[in-house]
């Protein structure tokens, strides 16, 4: 089992949906959680940190359940801009160690 | 442009030659990471630098794989005796004090 797993893709959804991407971790010692964003043959780059209070940034929101171990991302009114590969990461408690998921492609169509 | 840079940014070899790959962060940052990235996985974490230290080595890191960041400023990635199971991309991070992470455009290796 794969320590940070991800939604299957991709997610084809038309412009202005909401879609929502869910992401397991299996290290209970992990303490930070992040969402990356990468576009094809691109860099991955940070979209938002998640916090245990949940946090929102625009049209994103990230939400943490530490008891189930699961983390998740919510993009409401969708752009095509938003069309990428979107990565869940965790990071152990010594802050070194990042694990990524395989990421979850995401096309908005028009 | 002050963003973490990475060369060469293509590199095509055959199989059994070494290669070497450089990385320069952004300046100050003191954390630097080297990945692995293969098409349709996320990145795979392969080394940390903090300064000129190596403090964390991945399992994935064969021997035939050395990181070296001597000055505590840009980091080489070397791959002795290349299999073609070693195409991927190589991306590099940066970071300071703080988790979040800046990538480098990456190093697209190809093995024949």
């Amino acid at each position: 089992r794969k320590e940070v797993e991800q939604d299957p893709g991709p997610f084809n959804v038309p412009e202005g949906a909401t879609v929502a991407f869910n992401c397991t971790y299996s290290n209970s010692a992990s303490q930070s959680f992040f969402w990356y964003r990468q576009d094809c043959r691109k860099e991955p780059k940070l979209l938002m940190s998640v916090y245990s209070s949940g946090n929102e940034d625009g049209r994103f929101t990230a939400q943490l359940n530490r008891a189930s171990q699961y983390i998740s991302l919510l993009i409401r009114d969708s752009k095509l801009s938003d069309s990428a590969t979107y990565l869940c990461v965790a990071l152990d408690n010594y802050g070194q160690n990042f694990v990524f998921g395989p990421g979850t492609r995401l096309s908005v169509l028009p | 442009d002050t963003g973490v840079s990475q060369n060469p940014r293509h590199k095509i070899t055959k199989r059994g030659q070494n290669v070497t790959f450089r990385c320069d962060p952004i300046s100050e940052h003191n954390r630097l990471y080297w990945y692995r990235q293969t098409l349709g996985q996320g990145p795979e974490f392969l080394t940390y630098f903090q300064n000129e230290a190596q403090l964390e080595k991945s399992r994935l890191l064969s021997d035939r794989f050395s990181a070296e960041r001597p000055k505590g400023s840009f980091s080489t990635l070397e791959i002795q005796r290349t299999e073609q199971g070693d195409s991927a991309m190589y991306l590099c991070a940066s970071s300071r004090q703080g988790p979040e992470q800046y990538f480098g455009p990456g190093t697209r290796l190809t093995v024949t």
